[in-house]
């Protein structure tokens, strides 16, 4: 079970932004991956194998961790940035694969 | 440039089976490693995956979906086809086909999704 917190991040324009995402038991990084959704679009990767950019993501997006904690941080938030993020688990079956999600908002 | 596009009913009775088709292009299902997943969203709600199928003909189910789901692939047309049965209120959401570049991969290419309501 992959769980995300917190469920709603404010923040304004230019800020840093931390996202975590909690496994309830070890996952390799190499399974770890990060989407974006924007209300009424499909979700979008942005970060595969816990920290490798996917293509045409900018270098504000990183992501981090290991074993059952991992973290999705966006260096300065631009206006784009206001969406909801998923994290989600490719190696196992067992429970929710996907996140909850963090919705980041315009404070 | 790698394509998927969803299609099927946008209302399906309770009780009923529900039949969706992922047509895709820009890959193959007869490359090694590939594959194609479904997920769903309900409205307002988080993603969750359903199933997914490799070129090699692998095939992955949701636990809590499996008695339910029948995932197949026609690598002629391009297209992967997930089958649900007995449909319920509570399948009503977006259901959304997505390309695995490997296995264990992300899903890096998606489509736009469809909107399936369960409602008599």
């Amino acid at each position: 079970v992959m769980t995300q917190s917190p469920g709603t991040l404010s923040l304004s324009p230019g800020e840093r932004a931390t996202l975590s995402c909690r496994a309830s038991q070890s996952v390799s990084s190499s399974y770890l991956a990060w989407y974006q959704q924007k209300p009424g679009q499909a979700p979008r990767l942005l970060i595969y194998a816990a920290s490798s950019r996917a293509t045409g993501i900018p270098d504000r997006f990183s992501g981090s961790g290991s074993g059952t904690d991992f973290t999705l941080t966006i260096s300065r938030l631009e206006p784009e940035d206001f969406a909801v993020y998923y994290c989600h688990q490719s190696g196992s079956l067992v429970g929710r694969t996907f996140g909850q999600g963090t919705k980041v908002e315009i404070k | 440039q790698i394509t998927l596009k969803e299609s099927g009913p946008t209302l399906v009775r309770p009780t009923q089976t529900l039949t969706l088709t992922c047509t895709f292009s820009g890959f193959s299902l007869n490359t090694s490693g590939v594959g194609v997943g479904w997920m769903r969203q309900p409205p307002g709600k988080a993603l969750e995956w359903c199933a997914l199928i490799y070129w090699d003909d692998e095939k992955r189910y949701s636990p809590t979906l499996r008695s339910r789901l029948t995932i197949t692939k026609d690598t002629s047309k391009n297209q992967v086809v997930l089958r649900m049965t007995n449909m319920d209120p509570v399948d009503t959401a977006t259901y959304y086909c997505a390309h695995r570049p490997y296995r264990k991969g992300p899903y890096d290419y998606w489509g736009q999704g469809t909107l399936v309501t369960v409602s008599s």
